[in-house]
């Protein structure tokens, strides 16, 4: 079946740790984005990336990393620079940038805990 | 800045019944808007995406509907269940940017039986 694969669900951190985030997709999908969502709040967006070896930052890009090399994976380290990592992240994809009004596909997103 | 405001933050009501869920947002020179329905602890699932041009969107009992001028869209939901508990949130693409959609907080929906 298509759809987007993050792994781990449940992902735990000590303090001064990196940690990377997986985000797989078989829809062919050309655009990738990493959302964070706290409680209570919306989602805020921490990278996308449009193509292959392309990414830009979000709103909240401070603290973590990304790399797009190739077109199915966005991984996303969360690292020790991020001083408030619990949260719910998610990954999600869409066809490219330049068709407009397109549809945005979601992973199950996987939960961090600072420990 | 693009700001999106959904109201009520939470809604309760009994099975069978007929809503209204709210979006506003302050900038109308949006592309489109999508709705999208989150259960506790997944991820976000599109239910209706509506283009800019359009008025309105129907899949099954939900129907959609978009006010550019007045920068709203309302979510309709017909004949509510308890699988229609969630929270439901919109979303839209400021100007300029489609991949960098601006989310509401959502409304959280729980349907009784």
């Amino acid at each position: 079946d298509g759809g987007i694969t993050q792994s781990p669900k449940y992902l735990f951190r000590k303090e001064g740790q990196n940690v990377t985030l997986s985000c797989e997709q078989n829809l062919n999908h050309d655009a990738m984005y990493w959302y964070r969502q706290d409680p209570g709040q919306g989602l805020r967006l921490i990278y996308y990336s449009q193509i292959v070896n392309d990414f830009q930052k979000g709103d909240i890009a401070e603290g973590y990393s990304v790399s797009r090399e190739k077109k199915e994976s966005f991984p996303l380290t969360v690292t020790s620079a991020q001083k408030n990592p619990t949260a719910f992240y998610l990954c999600a994809s869409s066809i490219a940038r330049s068709q407009l009004g397109n549809t945005i596909y979601f992973g199950e997103g996987s939960w961090l805990t600072v420990v | 800045k693009q700001e999106v405001t959904q109201i009520p933050a939470a809604l309760s009501v009994p099975e069978g019944e007929n809503l209204v869920l709210n979006c506003s947002f302050t900038d109308s020179a949006i592309y489109n808007l999508q709705w999208f329905r989150q259960d506790p602890g997944k991820g976000l699932t599109s239910l209706l995406l509506i283009q800019s041009s359009q008025r309105e969107q129907t899949s099954g009992r939900l129907n959609a509907s978009l006010d550019k001028s007045s920068g709203r869209s309302t979510l309709y939901i017909a004949a509510s269940q308890p699988g229609d508990s969630a929270t439901y949130l919109c979303a839209v693409p400021p100007q300029g940017g489609s991949e960098k959609l601006v989310f509401g907080k959502g409304t959280k929906l729980t349907v009784n039986p």
